[in-house]
């Protein structure tokens, strides 16, 4: 089975500009978290959804945003970069046994 | 507010000796998780602990949880390079709503 996937690995924006992150759960996993790591850091939780309705946000503010669709992929979007931005963003695809959690490898943002 | 703390921070151990990571939490919760992080890489899942007095067990990894006193620990036994690594523990505090609050992180370097 295929674990869970996020696109891009890598990217590079200027403040002001929006981006755009996707995951792919695990086939069979109906929720996704997702996750802000800057260096050095501990995971910050941001959104998760379940069965496309948000069940839960963290404490960041309204540039962030997120989506997930009929097959269970999620976006994740964040407006009006700032240089605070640049962490590394993880999606959690969460099991249905013991909701346990299983990280994609992340989508490093830098933000110049 | 949730809040996990994890100490020491910061471990040097040469291989072969024993040691434990302590995780402490401020609310109560049934559900524990342990994940290892290498620099540059995604989270990997070691231990889900579900209930008071809970041990798991993975190789050199023991892992336990003590709800009573809000603590768990991560016991490394004869050490060796390869556990070299950011250990987190993570708290689910409200069933239903699969936020994940982490802890600061334990980085383990093991000296051969």
């Amino acid at each position: 089975d295929a674990g869970v996937t996020q696109s891009p690995t890598h990217l590079i924006k200027t403040r002001g500009q929006h981006v755009t992150l996707r995951c792919s759960p695990i086939s069979g996993h109906k929720s996704v978290s997702w996750y802000q790591q800057v260096l050095g850091q501990g995971p910050q939780f941001i959104f998760q959804y379940y069965e496309k309705e948000e069940r839960g946000r963290g404490n960041f503010p309204d540039r962030f945003s997120a989506r997930q669709f009929p097959n269970y992929s999620s976006e994740l979007n964040v407006n009006a970069l700032l240089l605070g931005d640049s962490a590394l963003y993880l999606c959690a695809s969460i099991g249905n046994v013991y909701n346990e959690q299983f990280f994609g490898p992340g989508t490093r943002l830098t933000v110049l | 507010e949730l809040k996990v703390e994890q100490n020491p921070l910061f471990l040097s151990m040469q291989e072969g000796k024993n040691y434990t990571i302590y995780c402490n939490y401020s609310t109560t919760s049934d559900r524990l998780y342990w994940y290892r992080q290498d620099p540059g890489k995604s989270l990997e899942s070691l231990f889900v602990l579900l209930s008071n007095g809970a041990v798991k067990q993975e190789g050199r990894l023991m892992a336990s949880l003590d709800t009573k006193a809000r603590l768990s620990t991560l016991h490394i036994t004869a050490a060796v390079h390869d556990l070299s690594a950011t250990y987190f523990c993570a708290v689910d505090e409200d069933f239903g709503n699969e936020k994940l609050t982490f802890g600061t992180g334990t980085r383990l370097t093991i000296i051969p």
